[in-house]
């Protein structure tokens, strides 16, 4: 079966230290994207990667970093800089990134930070 | 900035039509996607346009007006199942999806 996983499905941290949320995909796309959702808000873009060894940031890169050494594979660090992790993150990915490819999401990982 | 606009909740009967508008000011237009998201999951495609008109997909369908920033979802023979959140995301470059609030629907037996 073709997908994206993202593991754990819950994680708890304590304020100030870095957490790294999973992300792997098998459907041999191109682009990966990293998104974070808040209660009554639409998901906001945090970094996105067209290819392997790149990525861009999106809207709301500040405290978070990534890295794509692999195509399957887009972890992404919450880093202590992060004022508020407390969050849904949502990882997608897409065969490509022009306009009728769409995105496919991942299960998701709710993050909460005390 | 992207502005995209939809309605919080809505409510429903089963069996019943229910109209989710999406009004959207963007710096470019490259397609427009509706999802659908149950609760504490991912989101699931349900349907894309990029040229005026109206798009049918068995009991979904979705409609574009470039000229007034405007799209509709329109969900027909309402099922308890169809209870989800739908996010209107709009393309205005190729790499990038923004995204609305969300519209909560939900399906009253």
């Amino acid at each position: 079966d073709g997908g994206i996983t993202q593991s754990p499905k819950y994680l708890f941290r304590k304020e100030g230290q870095n957490v790294t949320l999973s992300c792997e995909q098998n459907l041999n796309h191109d682009a990966m994207y990293w998104y974070r959702q808040d209660p009554g808000q639409g998901l906001r873009l945090i970094y996105y990667s067209q290819i392997v060894n790149d990525f861009q940031k999106g809207d709301i890169a500040e405290g978070y970093s990534v890295s794509r050494e692999k195509k399957e594979s887009f972890p992404l660090t919450v880093t202590s800089a992060q004022k508020n992790p407390t969050a849904f993150y949502l990882c997608a990915s897409s065969d490509g990134t022009s306009s009728s490819y769409e995105q496919y999401f991942g299960p998701g990982t709710r993050l909460t930070v005390t | 900035g992207q502005n995209i606009d939809q309605p919080t909740e809505m409510t429903a009967t089963e069996g019943a039509i229910v109209q989710i508008n999406c009004t959207y000011q963007t710096s470019g237009f490259n397609g427009l996607f509706w999802y659908q998201q149950h609760a504490g999951e991912a989101p699931t495609f349900l349907s894309y346009n990029v040229l005026d008109g109206l798009e049918e997909k068995g009991r979904f369908s979705s409609f574009l007006s470039r000229s007034k920033g405007y799209s509709y979802l329109l969900l027909k023979e309402l099922q308890m199942k169809d209870s989800a959140s739908y996010l209107c995301a709009v393309k205005p470059n190729d790499y990038k999806l923004s995204f609305g609030a969300g519209t909560t629907v939900t399906v009253r037996a």
